[in-house]
């Protein structure tokens, strides 16, 4: 059964920080991952879809790494502003189980002014 | 910028009763999902609607549950007799086609609250 683990599952930073939010899946037969923002009671905003046959994709100040060999994804954020303090939630298609999305738990990240 | 619309956002249900709920995905996609998240856990997998009938259902999917898309544009599901334990948020979403390939669309999602 395909597991999707995030680290940590919350975060606070200050205002202009880098930071590195953590996905990791038990299962490394996936199709794609993808990162998704979730504000509070609202919807899933995608961010970014890393196809297998990719090692990475960038949008503005956002960049998501993908490894499928160690079972790992990484979303990289640079120069963190208030307005990015969401959860972020990442979600794999796996190959044996058609098209569904396997969600992480998710990571709250708060950046601070 | 098209996007999946889900309505209502928010419905208050007594238990036993039947709900829809009602989705427009996004108008050039083929695959139609429904996700659930139970306040403070995951976002659950429930079904997959490809070619007008079900691909994929997962374990939550029982027979209290149904998916329909009784036009070209709304994709709708059905809790016929609801619990308690049904309360949490229902995202709708679509992907173009491919799945491979392609990004999975989420709506805002409804949140439904049986008392």
């Amino acid at each position: 059964k395909q597991e999707v683990t995030q680290i940590p599952a919350a975060l606070s930073v200050p205002e202009g920080e880098n930071l590195v939010l953590n996905c990791s899946f038990t299962d490394s037969a996936i199709y794609n991952l993808q990162w998704f923002r979730q504000d509070p009671g609202k919807g899933l905003t995608s961010l970014l879809l890393i196809q297998s046959s990719q090692r990475e994709q960038t949008s503005g100040r956002l960049n998501a790494s993908l490894d499928k060999s160690s079972g790992r994804s990484t979303l990289y954020i640079a120069a963190s502003q208030p307005g990015d303090s969401a959860t972020y939630l990442c979600a794999g298609v796996k190959e044996t189980s058609g098209s569904r999305l396997t969600f992480g738990e998710g990571t709250q990240l708060t950046v601070n002014p | 910028e098209p996007e999946v619309t889900q309505t209502p956002s928010h419905q208050v249900t007594q238990m036993g009763q039947e709900v829809i709920l009602r989705c427009v995905p996004i108008s050039n996609h083929l695959y139609f999902y429904w996700y659930r998240q139970i306040l403070g856990q995951k976002v659950e997998f429930l079904v997959s609607f490809y070619n007008n009938e079900i691909s994929e259902k997962s374990e939550i999917f029982d027979d209290q549950f149904s998916v329909e898309r009784p036009d070209g544009s709304n994709f709708t599901l059905k809790i016929r007799s609801t619990k308690l334990e049904d309360s949490a948020m229902y995202f709708c979403a679509s992907r173009k086609a491919g799945y491979m390939n392609t990004e999975a669309f989420f709506g805002q999602g409804t949140r439904l609250t049986v008392v």
